[in-house]
């Protein structure tokens, strides 16, 4: 398969907790991208983080991205109720192509 | 910005049916995807675009699958004839630049093919 992998394949966490998700990839990228999907919609873009970078914020988000290790991890600070929803990793490690990882379910109760 | 825009939103067929979805990008972005996704395989990408020119359909699961992009602001992928394996939520995305920036998704066309 193409796909990068995620995990956990899912998580469930109290409002107010740090929820984090990894992926990993396979080859060399330019740059790596997350992407968060609530249920029946589209995808949306959170953040994207180029191979040169370790580390961008962006809000209550922190992606870190290990090329070495051929990584990155998705924090969300202070988790709320709105933020369940399936959140995919996606690289170009494949060329001009975006490739998604499986995608980790978070599940924020209130 | 109305976004990118996918007709329809749903779509109950029966086997053997043609089926037609289509996609209008935003404004101004030259580059466009084609997503499916599905339980057992994720997201996949089936084709994609650069100023209206197809560049990758190696995703394109078999013959029965086609898409065009007639201009820069209507893309339209068919399937024919559907099968019920076809099922899938089906993406259109489109970028303004190749080199993978940023995507951004429609909302989706739902298909069952019975």
């Amino acid at each position: 398969s193409q796909q990068g992998e995620e995990d956990p394949q899912a998580l469930s966490i109290q409002e107010g907790e740090n929820a984090t998700m990894n992926c990993s990839y396979k080859t060399s990228i330019n740059n790596l991208q997350w992407y968060r999907q609530n249920s029946g919609r589209g995808l949306v873009h959170l953040i994207l983080i180029r191979s040169n970078e370790r580390e961008k914020h962006s809000g209550r988000l922190r992606v870190t991205l290990d090329t070495s290790k051929k990584s990155s991890s998705l924090l969300i600070t202070a988790s709320r109720a709105a933020d369940t929803a399936s959140y995919f990793c996606a690289t170009d490690e494949y060329g001009n192509k975006l490739v998604f990882g499986a995608g980790t379910i978070l599940r924020v109760k209130s | 910005d109305a976004g990118v825009i996918q007709s329809p939103r749903h779509e109950v067929t029966e086997m053997g049916q043609e089926v037609t979805l289509r996609c209008k990008p935003i404004s101004g972005h030259n580059s466009l995807f084609w997503y499916r996704q599905t339980m057992m395989r994720g997201l996949e990408l089936l084709i994609y675009f650069n100023n209206n020119v197809p560049i990758d359909d190696s995703g394109m699961p078999e013959d029965r699958f086609s898409a065009k992009m007639p201009n820069a602001s209507f893309s339209t992928l068919k399937i024919q004839p559907s099968e019920p394996r076809d099922s899938a939520v089906y993406f259109c995305a489109s970028s303004s630049r190749l080199d993978t920036g940023e995507l951004f998704f429609g909302e989706g066309s739902r298909l069952t093919v019975l």
